[in-house]
């Protein structure tokens, strides 16, 4: 299994472009996340899904877009980039999503840069 | 609010000895994770706990229920421990609707020197 497969790595856009960061999972993974890591601040969950078809909204949604249209993958697409989104972003997935859940998986994160 | 609260932030050992991180929280939990995060930036999971204790090499991690506290243990430490060791809760009653929506602490950074 590959696990958690995120791309790009590092990504520069300027302001206002748009961009769509790709994740893919081959566990079969029921639950699939985004989120942002900002320096002094705990990972953040942007959106989510617990399952193809099913996609909500996490703690800071504002300016991203998801869609989950099978199982393995979970892209997420930024509008209109702006400067507050430079972030390293991460995709995670776990099996369950009932309590206490299951482990999380991450990718590799993306370094994003908004100028 | 639902809180999680790690110390201390940075830590900063010699190689051998037995390191201790803490991570706090305010309200009850279903479960608690615990990651590494590589200097490269990778984050892996170590472990996952709801009660007792847990072990996997030199690694232990612990979980306090009524006093609310959890600890993460590395024993013998060596230089390749040196990582973000991040502290995550998923606190009761936040079910599917919620997306099983973990809280997560800022982050020990722990450099072993040899």
């Amino acid at each position: 299994n590959a696990g958690v497969t995120q791309t790009p790595k590092f990504q520069v856009l300027k302001t206002g472009q748009s961009m769509t960061l790709q994740c893919a999972q081959d566990m079969n993974h029921e639950y699939m996340s985004w989120y942002r890591q900002d320096p002094g601040m705990g990972l953040r969950l942007i959106h989510y899904s617990v399952g193809a078809g099913i996609t909500d909204q996490g703690e800071v949604p504002n300016g991203y877009n998801v869609s989950r249209s099978t199982t393995e993958d979970f892209p997420l697409r930024l509008l209109s980039a702006a400067p507050s989104q430079t972030s390293v972003y991460f995709c995670a997935s776990r099996l369950s999503t009932g309590p206490p859940g299951s482990p999380l998986h991450f990718g590799n994160g993306t370094r994003l840069t908004v100028t | 609010k639902n809180e999680v609260e790690q110390s201390p932030q940075n830590l900063t050992a010699q190689e051998g000895e037995f390191i201790t991180i803490n991570c706090s929280y305010s309200v009850g939990i279903s479960a608690l994770h615990w990651l590494q995060q590589h200097p490269g930036g990778g984050i892996v999971s170590l472990f996952m706990l709801s009660s007792g204790k847990k072990k996997h090499g030199r690694l232990i991690a612990t979980i306090n229920i009524q006093e609310k506290h959890s600890s993460l243990h590395i024993t013998a430490s060596h230089p390749r421990d040196s990582a973000v060791y991040i502290c995550a809760v998923r606190f009761r009653g936040v079910g599917e609707t919620s997306g099983s929506r973990l809280t997560f602490g800022e982050g020990t950074q722990l450099t072993v020197n040899p």
